[in-house]
């Protein structure tokens, strides 16, 4: 597509329920990338994949969070027994990959979670 | 440690004066990319300006300009002529040459600087 999706734009789930946020990048791009985003701080680092090789989740806080990018275009990131502390807002960004680091890098408009 | 510091979390400045929002880096690679973007209300994240540490010349994009200090490791975004449109989350961010395994380069944001423009 012309810009990264993310879907859905908002999910309220009650607490101990899975979620599934999904993301659909821009095509042909390489690199997909996962944040999280606390309310007036910045993104921070969940996890990202090459292709369908996910290649660091060194950020991913627990183990109750997952992601896939199983034919490596579109991505899902899973949280299982949600708690109230997973509210956040939840960015997908992807890049064409390669090179150095000045490769461009777009995000989506983000999930907003809210566990109640 | 803080790799980005964004020491303002917030700002003000009156429409059409210029403002100058803060951003200090840490990192050890010659080789790196410094970011800036914008979060409207609407939430979305915006990119508007790039300087990779090897450019000779500060970057420039219409009415953002980013005063590059290498030494001192400081990259401050520039608004010129502030509209009240520029009322938003401003996010420095910083991509080290150094890559992660894979092959990707990971970039760290700060916790950004709220600015409001007002009439």
């Amino acid at each position: 597509g012309a810009g990264v999706s993310q879907s859905p734009r908002y999910k309220v789930t009650k607490r101990g329920q899975d979620v599934a946020l999904r993301c659909d990048p821009i095509s042909g791009h390489v690199s997909l990338y996962w944040y999280r985003q606390a309310l007036g701080q910045g993104p921070e680092f969940l996890t990202y994949f090459n292709y369908e090789a996910q290649q660091d989740k060194s950020g991913l806080p627990n183990d109750r969070f997952s992601a896939e990018r199983p034919e490596g275009s579109i991505s899902t990131l899973t949280i299982q027994r949600t708690e109230q502390r997973d509210s956040a807002m939840y960015r997908c960004a992807s890049s064409p990959g390669g090179g150095g680091p000045n490769y461009g890098y777009t995000f989506g408009s983000g999930t907003r979670l809210t566990v109640v | 440690a803080q790799k980005i510091t964004q020491t303002q979390p917030g700002m003000f400045v009156q429409e059409k004066e210029a403002v100058t929002l803060d951003c200090t880096y840490d990192t050890s690679d010659p080789s790196y990319g410094l970011f800036w973007y914008k979060q409207p209300s609407s939430g979305e994240m915006i990119f508007l300006i790039y300087q990779g540490s090897y450019d000779q010349q500060n970057a420039t994009e219409g009415r953002y300009s980013l005063n590059f200090q290498k030494a001192r490791k400081s990259a401050n975004l520039v608004i010129s002529a502030s509209q009240l449109g520029d009322s938003a989350m401003y996010f420095c961010a910083m991509r080290e040459g150094r890559r992660r395994k894979g092959g990707s380069y990971i970039p760290t944001f700060g916790r950004g600087t709220s600015l409001i423009v007002h009439p």
